[in-house]
């Protein structure tokens, strides 16, 4: 399957900054882009997704990045908070296929 | 709402053991159905997929075997556990691209 992966395996920062975690993907027929949250012993969490033909999409504290010229994704974390400490991972899927791949993931600690 | 279980939480098996792992989604309707596996650490592998009662696809050649006997029912089964089985299981349930839900996972143990 094609590859969807991480630049940074370790991001580590303080509590109340912002955080990026990126993500690199191959397949440009993918159609959704999608980040998790896993907490450990626990399944991955779903946070949010962008369809390829948008750029941008806010949720609450959180932002997603589409870049496709690049084949670009980041998950931009707002005032980061202990909580927010997980592994992050993003996903790829296209709108006829039904598997979603995905990447190694950040693990994302944050410091009180 | 939609909901999916998935048990036991943790499991010990000597090698060679059998292993039955069930998942089952609520609130929901010919949902595409998933077994993924994650070692310590890593990511996540897709094992298999179904998108409907017996239709099983396999992405990896491996020790492990899926079936799906109810709309909503998906099994992971091994007939001789390998300690490379060991790993954190997940059962994943989706209606279609873009949006994908775990469980909470099945920590096996392969001594």
């Amino acid at each position: 399957g094609e590859s969807v992966g991480l630049h940074l395996p370790t991001l580590s920062v303080q509590e109340g900054d912002n955080s990026i975690i990126n993500c690199a993907y191959s397949n440009s027929a993918s159609d959704y882009f999608i980040w998790y949250k896993q907490e450990s012993g626990k399944g991955p969490q779903f946070i949010i997704d962008i369809r390829s033909n948008m750029d941008k999409r806010q949720g609450q504290r959180v932002t997603v990045l589409l870049n496709k010229t690049v084949k670009h994704l980041s998950l931009q974390i707002a005032a980061t908070q202990p909580g927010d400490s997980a592994v992050y991972f993003c996903a790829e899927n296209t709108n006829t296929g039904n598997q979603f791949y995905f990447g190694t993931g950040t693990s994302l600690t944050v410091i009180p | 709402s939609q909901t999916i279980h998935q048990w036991p939480a943790t499991l010990v098996q000597p090698v060679g053991s059998p292993l039955s792992l069930e998942c089952t989604v609520e609130g929901t309707s010919n949902p595409n159905l998933y077994w993924y596996r994650q070692a310590a650490g890593r990511g996540l592998q897709l094992l298999f997929y179904s998108i409907g009662i017996d239709q099983i696809s396999s992405e990896v050649p491996q020790n492990l075997s899926a079936s799906r006997p109810q709309d909503r029912q998906f099994i992971l089964s091994s007939k001789k556990l390998l300690l490379s089985d060991s790993g954190f299981y997940l059962c994943a349930w989706s209606l279609g691209p873009g949006k994908l839900f775990f469980g909470s996972g099945t920590q096996l143990s392969v001594l």
